[in-house]
């Protein structure tokens, strides 16, 4: 079947601008994760979702950064004026029910900020 | 969650086995241990998971000491395809609905 989606797989964006990026995850998939990865490093965590409520967003690392997926099945990650610093590869991820279940990723969404 | 320890690096002959190790010493009685794999330009990749006993699957065998304080990833007969960088990720149920804490994970190079 079909894995998580994600696009644009690529965004340029110029300092200043606003971007969304799009995370269609697996049908039926419950829970919803965003992470951030910068070059060299691990995933983050930034924001989960269950169905449509955002139930953590303690790893969003300022009120530029705003996710959401109102009907509990895409989401997306909105990132206003954008800045140099939020240049990485945003990764979204689905699990089919909360709990200890794996999670499948999509292939991320490389930002880059100009 | 408990913090983790693995090597920044590995190699391994192609056909032989890879063996990554992971302490996680401070891992509380209900904290399972997880192991997720990223291939060059590709999302994470769940592999396995334990939380006490030793557990084996299509991809990989995951060994726990009795003691819970280290773990080792066993990829049976390594290919080409394997060259990843191997996160080891010890979790515990929280608001964050178990998301995962990866660090810097070790990266397994595996040669002709």
């Amino acid at each position: 079947g079909a894995g998580v989606s994600q696009s644009p797989r690529y965004k340029v964006a110029k300092r200043g601008q606003d971007v969304a990026l799009r995370c269609d995850p697996i049908s039926g998939h419950v829970s919803l994760f965003w992470y951030q990865q910068a070059l060299g490093q691990g995933p983050e965590f930034l924001t989960y979702f269950q169905n449509e409520a955002q139930l953590d967003k303690s790893g969003l690392p300022s009120d530029r950064f705003f996710a959401e997926r109102p009907e509990g099945s895409v989401s997306t990650l909105k990132i206003q004026r954008t800045q140099q610093e939020d240049s990485a590869v945003y990764l979204c991820a689905s699990s089919l029910v909360r709990g200890q279940y794996e999670q499948y990723f999509g292939p991320g969404t490389r930002l880059t900020v100009t | 969650d408990a913090k983790t320890t693995q090597p920044t690096s590995m190699d391994c002959a192609e056909g032989r086995a890879a063996n990554l190790p992971c302490n996680h010493s401070t891992i509380s009685g209900n904290e399972y241990v997880y192991w997720y794999r990223q291939i060059h330009s590709q999302g994470p990749q769940y592999i396995i998971h334990g939380l006490k006993n030793n557990e084996t699957n299509e991809m990989a065998s995951l060994i726990i000491t009795e003691d819970r304080k280290s773990s080792t990833l066993i990829l049976p007969h390594a290919t080409l395809r394997d060259t990843a960088v191997y996160y080891c990720i010890v979790r515990v149920p929280s608001n964050s609905g178990y998301a995962l804490n990866f660090g810097k994970g070790t990266s397994l190079l595996v040669t002709p």
